[in-house]
């Protein structure tokens, strides 16, 4: 079925450093991806977004890459602040007309000073 | 701001009665949605709307009602809950079927004894 996991449950890094998270979906036709962070307590919020027909997208401090050929989708985070711990999701749009957006099951990012 | 907002934050119900979380936006985003999210699960959906008066079953709408009378709000109904209903809710909104950024709500957290 139609899936987006994650390669690595959590991932510990320290300031300064760059992390790079990992994410692999399963469903061709998704045209879509976004990655969303979600602190504890709290609901997940948008970081950055690819449309498929693009390979590369770089927001403030994070870069997205997609890579259509292995269905493999990453998040760089540059200079890894504290304020980085959270919870990593990668969602791809799945569904009838794209309806839905289907969740992998998260990356723990842990950073230390 | 711009927000959705769910009420309440914190719930803790006995099996069979029935409760509504609230979910409201202020965006005048037509497209609405419900996940769940568990342990080694990440967030699954449970229901849909695209607009107003209509509604579609997510992956997991088993025991679940919704409704979309009107385009801010879109509650979701536990008609005689169980525990297995024992989660964290997000509701979110975005302008489009998930092929644009959504904004989730900070979340509910029932629990069904």
């Amino acid at each position: 079925g139609e899936s987006v996991g994650l390669h690595l449950p959590t991932l510990s890094v320290q300031e300064g450093d760059n992390s790079i998270i990992n994410c692999a979906y399963s469903n061709s036709a998704s045209d879509y991806f976004i990655w969303y962070k979600q602190e504890s307590g709290k609901g997940p919020q948008f970081i950055i977004d690819i449309r498929s027909n693009m390979d590369k997208r770089q927001g403030q401090r994070v870069t997205v890459l997609l890579n259509k050929t292995v269905k493999h989708l990453s998040l760089q985070i540059a200079a890894t602040q504290p304020g980085d711990s959270a919870v990593y999701f990668c969602a791809e749009n799945a569904g009838q007309a794209g309806t839905a957006l289907i969740f992998g099951k998260g990356t723990t990012l842990s950073v230390s000073s | 701001e711009a927000q959705v907002t769910q009420n309440p934050r914190y719930l803790i119900t006995v099996t069979g009665k029935k409760l509504t979380v609230t979910c409201s936006q202020n965006m005048n985003h037509e497209y609405m949605s419900w996940y769940r999210q568990d342990p080694g699960l990440g967030l699954r959906q449970i229901y849909y709307s695209m607009n107003v008066e209509v509604t579609d079953k997510g992956d997991v709408p088993e025991g679940y009602k919704v409704s979309r009378k009107e385009k801010r709000n879109f509650p979701l109904i536990l008609e005689s809950p169980s525990p297995n209903q024992t989660s964290l809710y997000f509701c979110a909104s975005s302008t489009g079927p998930m092929n644009t950024e959504a904004f989730f709500g900070q979340g509910t957290r029932l629990t069904v004894v």
